[in-house]
């Protein structure tokens, strides 16, 4: 499977903007990019995922470089509960009978001080 | 809606003893997973099934086993628990389809002593 790259950790200021770095330089046409965080104590929550175009949620927007090697997740305006780990995840295709299960790295923390 | 439920949410246990985690999912997934999270890593895929009957090892199945016999249930079986198992297990459920987006429970905190 293709693998991820991310920066162990990060910090921003609340509401300040935040742009979490993502390196997936052997991915497939087909592999989807998926974000999902983990708030502490909690189990992973989806916050976003995208194919070629850059996607925009209620959560986060999705920047996808024209290369698909590299991806970026925004954050507007960064509060104290996004404080958590930020996973990137290549989801590649699969026949339907080996699932779609999510190889979790270790993610990027993030720190967000008032 | 409940979405994925895991219980218990905390359970010690001695070394040589058994348990069954429970999960369930209302939303009509067929896609089931159990995930282990040791201290300061990533989520490791133990099993996942993709519909009742139909059960597969992922990365870390050794001392585990699991049980599909309904779509709602992914019951988790530690046959003689060991410390190396201590350990937050999630649990996590998902319709077939690749560009969708996977539900996780809560988690299990387990401590074998």
């Amino acid at each position: 499977d293709a693998k991820t790259t991310q920066p162990n950790s990060m910090e921003s200021n609340e509401e300040e903007p935040v742009h979490l770095p993502c390196n997936h330089s052997t991915i497939s046409g087909t592999d989807y990019i998926h974000w999902y965080r983990q708030l502490p104590s909690q189990g992973p929550e989806y916050v976003i995922h995208g194919l070629t175009s850059n996607v925009n949620n209620r959560m986060a927007s999705l920047a996808i470089a024209e290369d698909r090697k590299s991806s970026t997740l925004i954050l507007h305006r960064a509060t104290l509960r996004d404080a958590a780990v930020y996973y990137c995840i290549l989801s590649p295709r699969s026949d339907s009978n080996s699932g779609y299960a999510l190889n979790f790295g270790k993610g990027t923390s993030l720190l967000v001080t008032p | 809606n409940a979405g994925v439920t895991q219980t218990p949410k905390f359970r010690i246990l001695k070394i040589g003893q058994s348990m069954t985690l429970q999960c369930a999912q209302d939303m009509n997934h067929n896609y089931m997973y159990w995930y282990r999270q040791d201290p300061g890593m990533g989520l490791k895929l133990i099993y996942y099934s993709v519909g009742a009957g139909i059960t597969d090892k992922g990365e870390v199945p050794n001392g585990y086993n699991v049980s599909r016999s309904t779509t709602e249930d992914f019951p988790l079986r530690l046959e003689l628990a060991a410390p190396s198992q201590t350990s937050v297990y999630f649990c996590a459920s998902s319709h077939q389809l690749q560009n969708t987006e996977a539900f996780f429970g809560q988690g299990t905190r387990l401590t074998v002593v």
